[in-house]
């Protein structure tokens, strides 16, 4: 079964606008990173956030991770066109030794 | 540097035949992990391989296996195909491996199993 969950499944928003994602998990992680997923591609890293961080910046994204709650939230601001993707979270168990990937979020980025 | 590169990209292949996969990994990085994407599972993790050595595998039959050579890249093979098997299989390279730092996956195979 997948560690995270991504919330919401699909998010569709104007240009512009900002698009927040969110993702959940069930149990101790080291880290937890992001991807993004362009049809049909492979993956790109966007940014990882480690179990003592609470938040991360870069360029036009925001990532927050909040331990109690297990939960993470990515922010990316001012979207665009080429925004549009899908969004992985995925979490590295501190007693496993993988990436257990959610199953996604679909954003599409209206012109 | 060069990322992580796969080949072939897209595979034909029927039922009963086995298939090989190859994965590059970026220079100096010596773990390559294998994952299968379907619209139905999602990214579902088949196993590591770190300094020639597997390190983790996940829950796949053991029709599906891998090897990593001493220059650290990688192959994966399935054997007696299933239809069930098309997928995309996406590998990605790391310096520590386990999931304890960025991992960079390759373009993927898109294997289709008629």
């Amino acid at each position: 079964s997948q560690q995270g969950e991504e919330d919401p499944q699909a998010l569709s928003i104007q240009e512009g606008e900002n698009a927040t994602m969110n993702c959940s998990y069930k149990t101790s992680i080291n880290n937890l990173q992001w991807y993004r997923q362009n049809s049909g591609r492979g993956l790109v890293h966007l940014i990882l956030i480690r179990s003592n961080e609470r938040e991360k910046h870069s360029g036009r994204l925001r990532v927050t991770l909040d331990t109690s709650k297990k939960s993470s939230s990515l922010l990316i601001t001012a979207s665009r066109a080429a925004d549009t993707a899908s969004y992985f979270c995925a979490t590295a168990e501190t007693s496993g030794s993988r990436l257990t990937f959610g199953e996604g979020t679909q954003l599409t980025v209206n012109p | 540097k060069a990322g992580v590169t796969q080949t072939p990209r897209y595979l034909i292949k029927t039922r009963g035949q086995q298939v090989t996969l190859s994965c590059s990994p970026i220079s100096g990085h010596r773990s390559v992990s294998w994952y299968q994407q379907t619209p139905g599972q999602g990214l579902q993790f088949l196993f590591e391989y770190f300094s020639e050595t597997q390190r983790n595998k996940g829950n796949f039959p053991g029709r599906f296996s891998g090897r990593q050579f001493s220059n650290s890249r990688s192959e994966m093979n399935v054997s007696t195909l299933e239809l069930g098997d098309s997928a995309l299989y996406l590998c990605a390279s790391s310096f520590l491996g386990g999931g304890q730092d960025t991992q960079y996956f390759g373009p993927g195979t898109r294997l289709t199993v008629l």
